[in-house]
C-alpha cells in the first residue's frame, strides 16, 4: 500500500525557516517524480514545487522560487522542502504528492499524503 | 505561471451528467496533452480522477471523462451520485517545467 506522510509543520515567524518532509513506503520510491502541493485555508490547490526520480529535472512555482528548495534522499525514500524567508502568505496545509512518472511533466498526482500544515504568524 | 479558468460552481441532480470547464492557454492546456483532474471532499486529500487529458487510473470510475479542445479541457460526470458532491480541480503542465492548478469547481449534487 502507497503511504506518504508528512512531518515538519507548525508555527513559525514571518521571515524565518522551516523544513518538511515527507516518508514515503510502499512503492519503489526512486522510480517516481514527486511534489508539494500546498492549500491555504479555505483555497485551491496550489503547485509549489516537483523534483524527478533522479532530481535531475526541478521545477518551482514563481511564488517561491528563489526561497524554497526542494530535495530527495532514494536511500531514505524521503522528500524534503526547505522554506526559507516564510511570508504569511506561505500559511497552508503542505501535501506530499506521488507522479504516476518518473519526470515531472507529466503532472498526474496519484498518490497524495494528508498533508502538514505551516502556519506563518508573529 | 496564471492559473486555469474553471467555473466557481456547478449543480446538477442524481442520474443527470455535467460538466467542468478548465480554460488556459497556448502555454500550458494547448500546447500539451497534460491535464489532470482531481476531486477533494471536504478535509481529505485530493484524489486523481484522470490524467492526460483523458486518461482514467485504474479504480476510478467510468463515470468521470476529461476532454480537450484548443486551451479548454472539460471534464464531465454521468450519473451524477450524491458522493460525487466535492471540490474539483484540473492541472496543467505549463511551459518551463511548472504545473499549474486551476481555481477549483463547487459540484452540488441536488
Amino acid at each position: 500500500e502507497v503511504q506518504l506522510v508528512e512531518s515538519g509543520g507548525g508555527l513559525v515567524q514571518p521571515g524565518r525557516s522551516l523544513r518538511l518532509s515527507c516518508a514515503a513506503s510502499g512503492f519503489s520510491f526512486d522510480d517516481y517524480a514527486m511534489h508539494w502541493v500546498r492549500q491555504a485555508p479555505g483555497k485551491g490547490l496550489e503547485w509549489v514545487s516537483g523534483i524527478s526520480w533522479n532530481s535531475g529535472s526541478i521545477g518551482y512555482a514563481d511564488s517561491v522560487k528563489g526561497r524554497f528548495t526542494i530535495s530527495r534522499d532514494n536511500a531514505k525514500n524521503s522528500l524534503y522542502l526547505q522554506m526559507n524567508s516564510l511570508r504569511a502568505e506561505d500559511m497552508a496545509l503542505y501535501y506530499c504528492a506521488k507522479d504516476r512518472w518518473g519526470n515531472i511533466v507529466g503532472g498526474a498526482l496519484d498518490y497524495w499524503g494528508q498533508g502538514t500544515l505551516v502556519t506563518v504568524s508573529s | 505561471q496564471s492559473a486555469l479558468t474553471q467555473p466557481a460552481s456547478v449543480s446538477g441532480s442524481p442520474g443527470q451528467s455535467i460538466t467542468v470547464s478548465c480554460t488556459g492557454t497556448s502555454s500550458d492546456v494547448g500546447s500539451y496533452n497534460l491535464v489532470s483532474w482531481y476531486l477533494q471532499h471536504p478535509g481529505k486529500a485530493p484524489k486523481l480522477l484522470v490524467y492526460e487529458d483523458t486518461k482514467r487510473p485504474s479504480g476510478v470510475s467510468n463515470r468521470f471523462s476529461g476532454s480537450k479542445s484548443g486551451n479548454t479541457a472539460s471534464l464531465t460526470i454521468s450519473g451524477l451520485q450524491a458522493e460525487d458532491e466535492a471540490d474539483y480541480y484540473c492541472c496543467s503542465y505549463a511551459r518551463g517545467t511548472t504545473l499549474v492548478f486551476g481555481g477549483g469547481t463547487k459540484l452540488t449534487v441536488l
